[in-house]
């Protein structure tokens, strides 16, 4: 079954430091993957996607992402966090099934970042 | 451009009522998307349309149908809503686009609160 997985719940760090998000997934065939930010009260926003090429991502916000093949995995990732990158993220990945052009996403549960002052 | 938009922002109903979320984007997708959000659930997909005059069924279409009423509009209607029911619904749509399939990205609106009492 194709599936996305954010394993931690939640994700505590201190303004200035490195933070990482996880995400690992489950499909039948190439994945196309995203990652998705959601402030309070507010729809989500896209990120940063990989479909093919370079395994480092570049997105909005300072954010990358590291696809991972061999570890099937896609973390999200910045070098220095801000209290304003407090927000749900969301992992996605393209459904493959059932075949054809379906558009649809399979999405993780999230994980909520808190960036401590 | 707005983007996309939905109506109404906070709704409140009783048990049996109906009513129609309105969602409209002015960005030429062709796919449109109705997701519920409840906590600790992520986000779980009612309906979508690959395209105009198409719709189909996502993971938790019961109580809900949907229209897609041109390329821009993509109403959800609850007929006899339950309390069951409250949540946030997100409407999102996206590009297609046949060469490359690399469009996958989502773009939100920003959600309707709905109580079910």
């Amino acid at each position: 079954a194709q599936s996305v997985a954010q394993p931690e719940d939640q994700v505590n760090v201190a303004e200035g430091n490195p933070l990482t998000v996880k995400c690992t997934y489950s499909v039948s065939g190439n994945p196309y993957l995203f990652w998705y930010v959601q402030y309070p009260n507010r729809g989500l926003q896209f990120l940063l996607k990989y479909i093919t090429g370079d395994n480092l991502v570049k997105g909005s916000y300072g954010f990358e992402a590291e696809f991972n093949k061999s570890q099937t995995s896609f973390h999200l990732k910045k070098p220095s966090a801000l209290v304003s990158d407090s927000a749900l993220y969301f992992c996605a990945v393209r459904d493959l099934l059932p075949r054809g052009n379906n558009r649809k996403l399979i999405w993780g549960l999230g994980t909520s970042l808190a960036v401590n002052p | 451009n707005a983007g996309v938009t939905q109506t109404p922002k906070f709704q409140v109903l009783k048990t049996g009522q109906s009513m129609t979320l309105q969602c409209a984007q002015d960005m030429n997708h062709n796919s449109m998307y109705w997701y519920r959000q409840d906590p600790g659930m992520g986000l779980r997909l009612i309906y979508y349309s690959a395209s105009e005059g198409t719709t189909d069924k996502g993971e938790v279409p019961n109580g809900y149908n949907v229209s897609r009423l041109n390329k821009r509009e993509f109403s959800l209607r609850l007929e006899s809503a339950a309390p069951s029911q409250t949540s946030v619904y997100f409407c999102a749509s996206a590009l297609r686009d046949r060469a490359q399939y690399s469009s996958y990205e989502q773009y939100f609106g920003p959600g309707t609160r709905l109580t079910v009492t």
